[in-house]
């Protein structure tokens, strides 16, 4: 089954604890991409990263580190969470950009107190 | 520079009522539209998508929507609404020169009532 899987779903961390939340998509996808959903605001883009070894930043990076080693994963860092990137967040994939499909995961809900 | 804007983040409508949920972009390029649904605790699935072509364009589930240039509207509708359709809908833009990037409206959270 196509999909992109994200874990955890959920995560309760303290202030400058580090955490990683985990990303894969299998269908092969060139493009691989971060938001986060706010109340709102609707969704952010924190990173993208076109292909392997290629990642920019989206318009809420700071804070965030992203990392694509493999076409697969793509792994969202936060070296030291606060409170205000209280947030859920999504993973999503697509065949070569946001100009064809997104497939998105289910979605990490991380609490930051 | 590229937006949307959605009017309305509660929508109400009685099962078997008309769903017309607003949308409204702002893109210097022509631009490529799309339509998200997010069910409670899942991520986003895409309901349908206007790229090129025909400017009524039909989705998932009964949805359609129609993009109107002069406008700059691409407003979701559904003839009858289904229970099942309670949801909140994302509109998004992206174009050719900003593939690497999808922006979204604020959501609408569309509420189906017996």
């Amino acid at each position: 089954e196509a999909q992109v899987t994200q874990n955890p779903r959920y995560l309760i961390t303290v202030t400058g604890k580090k955490l990683t939340v985990t990303c894969s998509q299998n269908m092969n996808h060139e493009y691989m991409s971060w938001y986060r959903q706010d109340p709102g605001l609707g969704l952010r883009q924190i990173y993208y990263s076109m292909n392997v070894e290629v990642t920019d930043k989206g318009d809420v990076p700071e804070g965030y580190k992203v990392s694509r080693k493999e076409k697969r994963n793509f792994p969202l860092i936060l070296e030291s969470p606060s409170p205000n990137q209280t947030s859920l967040y999504f993973c999503a994939s697509s065949l070569r950009g946001m100009n064809t499909e997104a497939f998105f995961g289910q979605g990490t809900r991380l609490t930051v107190v | 520079a590229q937006s949307v804007t959605q009017l309305g983040s509660h929508v109400s409508v009685s099962e078997g009522a008309l769903v017309l949920l607003r949308c409204n972009y702002s893109s210097s390029v022509p631009p490529y539209l799309f339509w998200y649904v997010q069910y409670p605790n899942q991520g986003l699935q895409l309901l349908l998508k206007y790229t090129t072509g025909a400017t009524l364009v039909k989705g998932i589930n009964g949805f359609e929507a129609e993009f109107k240039k002069s406008e700059t509207s691409f407003h979701l509708t559904k003839p009858s609404a289904h229970m099942s359709d309670a949801a909140e809908y994302f509109c998004a833009v992206t174009n050719t020169g900003t593939a690497s990037k999808l922006t979204f409206g604020t959501g609408t959270r569309l509420q189906v009532t017996l």
